[in-house]
């Protein structure tokens, strides 16, 4: 069965400092690759998908970046750590054939 | 740009009652909508619809889309102290699958 894993699973980072967050997918091949972002009370925002190894569409402008070094491997990344750039990071994966999402257990940033 | 609105965004009910929520959405390349819960962390997948007036039912949740009026809406019957949650409705758009998520609903079921 596929798996899907994220970590840290909590991080207080100052403002300024760089950040680091790693997604793994196990069990499928070739999986459609998410990064969303949820703000407290709100809904999750879609910040990067990836259909491929180094193929990585942003869906907003942002301070952030991603990379997909191998298949299954998803990184979220930033140089300089702002304070809007606090939330609740989900990573999820799908297969292209099929529609419903599967999320990992999320990562809660908070930016000091 | 792609809007996905949930009603109402808060609800307080006690158990055994039944509630409605509500998902309308404009959006371009519509593919499928879908319906998550949400507890303390990750999004659990509760439904996928893609034609209208097809229901899908899971124990006393149920889900129905009506593609003309561009909404969705889910039910939940014999409401229970587990139930409560936020209920994230999203619609997945474009051959790429990308998803635009509605605000939620969060649900308070009351003992």
């Amino acid at each position: 069965s596929q798996t899907i894993h994220q970590w840290p699973a909590t991080l207080v980072q100052p403002v300024g400092s760089p950040l680091s967050l790693e997604c793994t997918v196990e069990g499928t091949s070739n999986p459609n690759l998410y990064w969303y972002r949820q703000a407290a009370g709100r809904g999750l925002q879609l910040l990067f998908y990836s259909v491929g190894i180094g193929q990585i569409s942003s869906e907003v402008p942002q301070n952030l970046s991603a990379s997909r070094p191998q298949d299954r491997q998803f990184i979220l990344s930033s140089k300089k750590l702002l304070l809007s750039d606090s939330g609740f990071y989900l990573c999820a994966w799908s297969i292209l054939a099929a529609e419903t999402q599967y999320f990992g257990p999320g990562t809660r940033l908070l930016v000091l | 740009e792609d809007k996905v609105v949930q009603s109402p965004l808060s609800l307080v009910v006690h158990e055994g009652d039944t509630v409605t929520l509500n998902c309308s959405y404009e959006v371009t390349n519509f593919r499928s909508l879908l319906w998550y819960k949400q507890e303390k962390k990750a999004p659990t997948f509760l439904f996928m619809l893609t034609s209208s007036g097809i229901e899908k039912k899971s124990g006393r949740l149920s889900s129905i889309l009506d593609k003309k009026e561009l909404s969705s809406i889910l039910n939940i019957t014999a409401t229970q102290t587990g139930d409560s949650a936020i209920y994230l409705c999203a619609v997945r758009r474009g051959s790429a699958g990308k998803s635009t998520f509605g605000d939620g609903t969060t649900l308070t079921v009351k003992p």
